[in-house]
Order: C-alpha cells, then structure tokens, then sequence
C-alpha cells in the first residue's frame, strides 16, 4: 500500500521561476494538506483541499501561492515568481475522511531557490 | 485549537521507557490530543491521539489525566530509531477548521546507546 508520494524530492528554482510540487495522496484519500517548514522553524498549515476543492486556505501567503486538487491527478501546490524566502521543506498530507484524524505524510520536497 | 507545552528537549537510555509531557491546560471538551513525530528532514508521521481515555497501540501508549489538562506519550521500549522531534497536538474534529495540525516547538528525544 503505497504511502503518500511526493515530486520532485528536490527543486532548484532561480529567482523568479515557477515552482510546481506534486503530491498524490494515499489510495482512496480525498483529503489533502500542505504544510511548509522553514529552515530552523516549525511545521505550517498552508493549504486543505478536496476534489475539486479548497476547503482552507487560511494558511496560504495571499500571492504567489496557489493550489489545486483536479478530479483526476495529483495536488498541485504553484508557487510563481519565486524569492529566496521561498526556500523550505513543502509537506503534504493525505486523510480519508473529513477533518481526518490521522494524516499521513509524503517524505516533502525541499525547494532552494537560487 | 488550545495551545500545548512541551519541554524542548528530552534524553532517555536504549531499551528504557520514554516519557513526553505535555500541557493543555486549555483544551476544550471536544478536542483531542494527537501525537505525532519527525524524524530529521522526514515528513510528520501519526503516533497515536485520544480524548479521554488511555489510548495504545503498537508505537506507544498515550495517558491523560483525568482532567484532561495535561497527557503523557509512553514509548515503552526506545530505540535509537526513536530519536525525533515529538509534537503534541491539540484539535477539534469534524469542522472545518480542525482540520489543520497547528504544530508547536515540540519535544527534541535524544536516545542514547
């Protein structure tokens, strides 16, 4: 039963470039989280999306950031015209039912922007 | 969601029982305590989470006291393996806004050979 899976594990963006992070949640999850970690800081909701739904994004830095969970495919979380503070740890987690008790987490992709 | 304290950091012995406190002296009735771990530069993994009552499974057991404003994180047997960041979580379930796990500082183990 594969895991919560997550690409690219590395992303090395310039300033200004396009980030796209994958994460496609366990089989039979519809529920789908994004968290960030700063360098030396601590895990942050950012984003809880459905199919075909955001359902918060009350973590979600007002520009820039965008994300998205189609019908069919992974969740996508875009980050544009990316800056140095962009740099970070992106998790995502997946649940099966409604304000999931237990989320599972992918292994993250750690973007460096340049 | 009630704020939780935790230590920073905590040292335990190979094979001995590890013991992580937490504090939510503000928890409401309808939230839970939930555990979780990461392991270094790894994703959050799920231990173990309750309301009231004393919970166990195969990672660990969680005790909480009866006026629920303070739980304990047992993991009976540490391993080197354990060694990880352990955060306590506080959260309501079935709205909306319980859905996200506001993460603290946690707890550094450190186990040691």
């Amino acid at each position: 039963n594969a895991g919560v899976m997550q690409n690219p594990r590395h992303l090395v963006r310039r300033r200004g470039q396009e980030a796209r992070l994958r994460c496609s949640p366990m089989k039979g999850h519809s529920h789908v989280y994004w968290y960030r970690q700063l360098p030396e800081e601590g895990l942050k909701f950012m984003v809880y999306l459905q199919k075909e739904n955001i359902i918060d994004e009350s973590g979600m830095p007002k520009e820039r950031f965008s994300a998205e969970f189609p019908k069919e495919g992974p969740s996508i979380l875009r980050i544009q015209q990316v800056v140095r503070g962009d740099s970070a740890a992106y998790f995502c987690a997946s649940s099966p039912r409604v304000a999931g008790r237990e989320q599972y987490f992918g292994p993250g992709t750690r973007l460096t922007v340049t | 969601d009630a704020k939780t304290t935790q230590p920073p950091s905590m040292d335990c012995a190979e094979g001995r029982a590890a013991n992580l406190p937490c504090n939510h002296s503000t928890i409401s009735g309808n939230e839970y305590v939930y555990w979780y771990r990461q392991i270094h530069s790894q994703g959050p993994q799920y231990i173990i989470h309750g309301l009231k009552n004393n919970e166990t499974n195969e990672m660990a057991s969680l005790i909480i006291t009866e006026d629920r404003k303070s739980s304990t994180l047992i993991l009976p047997h540490a391993t080197l393996r354990d060694t990880a960041v352990y955060y306590c979580i506080v959260r309501v379930e079935g709205e909306t806004s319980g859905s996200r796990l506001t993460f603290g500082e946690g707890t550094q183990l450190t186990v040691n050979p």
